[in-house]
């Protein structure tokens, strides 16, 4: 099974400041074939379902604020909040694509200091 | 409005079962991959399941031979046969819908549930 590591497990950001999660996986997720990352990020608020944020590394899904942003390629990928604001605080999950079973990471939980 | 309802939740003893169900509205049900996520109660997320438009399965081992996928999409529902239920299956389900384009065991989410409770305990 391919292992998917975030880090920080949680982190405290002030309005307006930059978030950056990180995620590790345990082998490469990128398809040499089609040059496409098999990875997504995924927004989860309080009491709520997650949400698509990020698709193939790093492109946003549709309606996702632009503060929001993925990149990396192969095993090492980063999901950046340029300028948080209050409804960002959530949990931010990673998870890879490329092979069976799909994987998620352990969760990274966002705050305001 | 695009969204996908769970169904079927509930308390059960160890070794029980229970069906959940999963109704889809908004989209044309029969043309997508569909799957079960589940979260354990502050924790995070297992896929549990895959079917595809064609209605292959596939599973992870931690639920191969207990856990049933199926599809109707006359009546645009995605099912989940729980058998020999353990403590560990509490958690949240999902049901969860994969994003065109790729194999229906290698996508992203692109519609989640709001998820339905299940509880294993005597």
């Amino acid at each position: 099974d391919i292992v998917m590591t975030q880090s920080p497990d949680s982190l405290a950001v002030s309005l307006g400041e930059r978030a950056t999660i990180n995620c590790k996986s345990s082998q490469s997720v990128f398809y040499s074939f089609n040059n496409k990352n098999y990875l997504a990020w995924y927004q989860q608020k309080p009491g709520q379902s997650p949400k698509l944020l990020i698709y193939w590394a790093s492109i946003r899904e549709s309606g996702v604020p632009d503060r929001f942003s993925g990149s990396g390629s192969g095993t090492d990928f980063t999901l950046t909040i340029s300028s948080l604001q209050a409804e960002d605080v959530a949990v931010y999950y990673c998870q890879q694509h490329y092979d069976t079973p799909l994987t998620f990471g352990g969760g990274t939980k966002v705050e305001i200091k | 409005e695009v969204q996908l309802v769970e169904s079927g939740g509930g308390l059960v003893q160890p070794g029980g079962s229970l069906r959940l169900s999963c109704t889809a509205s908004g989209f044309t049900f029969s043309s997508y991959d569909m799957h079960w996520v589940r979260q354990v109660t502050g924790k995070g997320l297992e896929w549990v399941s895959a079917i595809g438009t064609f209605a292959d399965t596939y599973y992870p081992d931690s639920v191969k031979g207990r856990f049933t996928i199926s599809r109707e999409n006359a009546k645009n529902s995605l099912y989940l046969q729980m058998n020999s239920l353990r403590a560990g299956d509490t958690a949240v389900y999902y049901c969860a819908r994969i994003a065109r384009g790729g194999s229906y065991t290698r996508g992203y989410f692109d519609l989640w549930g709001r998820g339905t409770l299940v509880t294993v305990s005597s």
